[in-house]
């Protein structure tokens, strides 16, 4: 079970939109469309951003959306604003009841 | 709303066994629905899901960790627990707790605000 593989790093201006991705493998994105996005800023724990590829739970700007494709997940954020700046991580369901997290992206707000 | 709080001692000796515990508050472990979860995050690195509980009792393990980790329930405390058997200083991390996954929801909604292992001699 290794971990999806994300970006070390994206950024944008203000105002502009950035796109995060998340690339797995048949046997978790590629199988199931359970993936979760997750914010974190610096010394705080995570917050569930996206679930199920495309839903936002209550309370999240709808400057965040999800899709799929494939065996690659993407978190975008359009109208970047400087509260955005932190890291993001996906995780997906990968079978078996066994959960899988991405590396991490950081995302810089010019 | 649903509140976790890690607890359990921050520093472990190598070989020994980490041992951390999750008070739950504004809902019940045993209410079925969702399990209840232990993450991992390694210092400046990303997370790591480390297994989880139902109230029935079943667990669900990362296959990479299932030899060295027991996570079990405390329902008359809305509690549970993680040990960790032969630490090393790889197991070094801030540990979190998390509502999730849902039955049907297939995400971890609700997290405690982390607690910081340090295994050293």
């Amino acid at each position: 079970q290794s971990a999806l593989t994300q970006p070390r790093s994206v950024s944008g201006s203000p105002g502009q939109s950035v796109t995060i991705s998340c690339t797995g493998t048949s046997s978790d994105i590629g199988d199931y469309n359970y993936v979760s996005w997750y914010q974190q800023h610096p010394g705080k724990a995570p917050k569930l951003m996206i679930y199920d590829v495309n839903k936002r739970p209550s309370g999240v700007p709808d400057r965040f959306s999800g899709s799929k494709s494939g065996n690659t997940a993407s978190l975008t954020i359009s109208g970047l604003q400087a509260e955005d700046e932190a890291d993001y991580y996906c995780c997906s369901y990968a079978g078996s009841y066994t959960y899988v997290f991405g590396s991490g992206t950081k995302v810089t707000v010019l | 709303q649903v509140q976790l709080q890690e607890s359990g001692p921050g520093l472990v000796k190598p070989s020994q066994t980490l041992s951390l515990t999750c008070t739950v508050s504004g809902g019940s472990i045993s209410s079925g629905g969702y399990y209840w979860s232990w993450i991992r995050q390694h210092p400046g690195e990303g997370l790591e899901w480390i297994g989880s509980i139902y109230y029935s009792g079943s667990t669900y393990y990362n296959p990479s960790l299932m030899s060295r980790v027991t996570i079990s329930k405390d329902t008359s405390k809305n509690q549970f627990s993680l040990k960790v058997n032969s630490v090393t200083a790889a197991d070094t991390a801030v540990y979190y707790c998390a509502r999730g996954p849902g039955i049907t929801a297939r995400n971890f909604d609700y997290w405690g605000q982390g607690t910081l292992v340090t295994v050293s001699s």
